[in-house]
């Protein structure tokens, strides 16, 4: 039984570009959540998303947006990348409410 | 709003020293609770949770912890600690009702063989 999968592992993009991030939750889990983690801090909620939709989002501007599929997997899109963006995007999903269980991440440097 | 702080930045000690790292929220209401380790190149691992009950909670790998409501405190315990637990701790406190978890900064392990 796989657990939470991201991709891809890595990921370098100038500053200005858009970038599109994919996890795929684990089996039987109908919740996917997103986090940021910078370097030195404790992973932030950026959003949640459940019957393809939006359920509750953290304090991250519109430029970071999501999407959630029939399947359940999702993807995360960040639009005009700043420097600042750079960081370890974690997803964790759960069946319910709570994402408890994370994946490995996907490492964002923004040069 | 919510907070985590978890009041040790780095901590190092011997094998077989005792371990207790720190963890205080501010939130009023009812809440769930969180210790999650990382090791290092691996990825977040849920360590033992709080949701109701038992305050004194037994997690994974010998590791427990102590919910004090009073002191808002879910402070993380293990008698003798190995090289192996060299990694990064996280606490981490959601509202009930609600969708996100929110984490303290971490703390940093380092144990000495």
């Amino acid at each position: 039984d796989a657990g939470v999968t991201q991709s891809p592992t890595h990921l370098i993009k100038t500053r200005g570009q858009q970038v599109t991030l994919r996890c795929s939750p684990k089996s039987g889990h109908d919740t996917v959540s997103w986090y940021q983690q910078a370097l030195g801090q404790g992973p932030q909620f950026i959003f949640q998303y459940y019957e393809e939709e939006e359920r509750q989002r953290g304090n991250f501007p519109d430029r970071f947006s999501g999407h959630q599929f029939p399947n359940y997997s999702s993807e995360l899109n960040v639009n005009a990348l700043l420097l600042g963006d750079s960081a370890l995007y974690l997803c964790a999903s759960s069946l319910g409410r709570l994402g408890v269980y994370f994946g490995a991440g996907t490492r964002l440097s923004v040069l | 709003a919510q907070s985590v702080s978890q009041h040790n930045h780095h901590v190092i000690l011997s094998e077989a020293a005792s371990l207790e790292l720190g963890c205080n929220y501010s939130y009023g209401g009812t809440v769930n609770l969180f210790w999650y380790v990382q090791y290092p190149g691996q990825h977040l691992q849920l360590l033992l949770k709080y949701f109701s009950g038992d305050p004194l909670v037994k997690g994974i790998k010998g590791f427990e912890a102590e919910f004090i409501k009073s002191k808002f405190s879910f402070n993380l315990r293990k008698p003798s600690v190995q090289w192996s637990d060299t990694a990064e701790y996280f606490c981490a406190v959601n509202a009930r009702g609600d969708d996100k978890i929110i984490f303290g900064k971490g703390t940093r392990l380092h144990i000495l063989p």
